[in-house]
């Protein structure tokens, strides 16, 4: 059984930059699968953030696209998100989740981290 | 970035009743939809993807279908265990954009 854990620091200060980390157990980060990150503001709804590879090849949401980096860390079966220049809107839930191999839907979620943007 | 808009974006419903749930993109996406179900607290789970297929260990009370545009999850009989908020998801192009939500609530 996959499972995916977010961890990270829960407090960012305005400016800062976010770095959440996603650890892989049950499966390999090299298997045929996209990574992703999405996040959830408190009360609203989701948006996706961008999805990497275990090549490197990664896609981003526009919106975010000059702030994030999604990479990975093979060894430790591990991939990561930053974000740069954070404001309290960006003050989230954020999950990491699991493409599917066969089709392109979101088949493991990581529990999410709650991450606050504030001074 | 298509645009997904999901209607209604609450309801209120009775157990047993019926209930369908409407997806609605910006421009054509074939059949690359997912629908999530989400509880307080919890991350989203995968109920259908590509449009209509039942994701394993999904009750089989929900279904969904469309293509192009319009696309509809219905929940043939609702369950306790079925309140909560319903997202679809198209994965046509990138960004993958999802619907703002539709929160079922007891009646």
């Amino acid at each position: 059984q996959v499972q995916l854990q977010e961890s990270g620091p829960g407090l960012v200060k305005p400016s800062g930059t976010l770095s959440l980390t996603c650890d892989v157990s049950g499966g390999s980060i090299s298997s045929s699968n996209w990574w992703s990150w999405v996040r959830q503001p408190p009360g609203k709804g989701l948006e996706w953030i961008g999805e990497m590879f275990h090549s490197g090849s990664t896609n981003y949401n526009p919106s975010l696209k000059s702030r994030v980096t999604i990479s990975v860390d093979k060894p430790k079966n591990q991939f990561s998100l930053k974000l740069t220049s954070v404001t309290a809107a960006d003050t989230a839930v954020y999950y990491c989740a699991r493409v599917g191999a066969v089709a392109d839907f979101f088949d493991y979620w990581g529990q999410g981290t709650l991450v606050t943007v504030s001074s | 970035a298509i645009q997904m808009t999901q209607s209604p974006s609450s309801l209120s419903a009775s157990v047993g009743d019926r209930v369908t749930i409407t997806c609605r993109a910006s421009q054509g996406i074939r059949n690359d939809l997912g629908w999530y179900q989400q509880k307080p607290g919890k991350a989203p789970k995968v109920l259908i993807y590509e449009a209509s297929s039942l994701q394993s260990g999904v009750p089989s009370r929900f279904s969904g279908s469309g293509s192009g545009t319009d696309f509809t999850l219905t929940i043939s009989s609702l369950q306790p265990e079925d309140f909560a908020t319903y997202y679809c998801l198209q994965d046509y192009n990138y960004p993958w954009t999802f619907g703002q939500g539709t929160k079922v609530e007891i009646k």
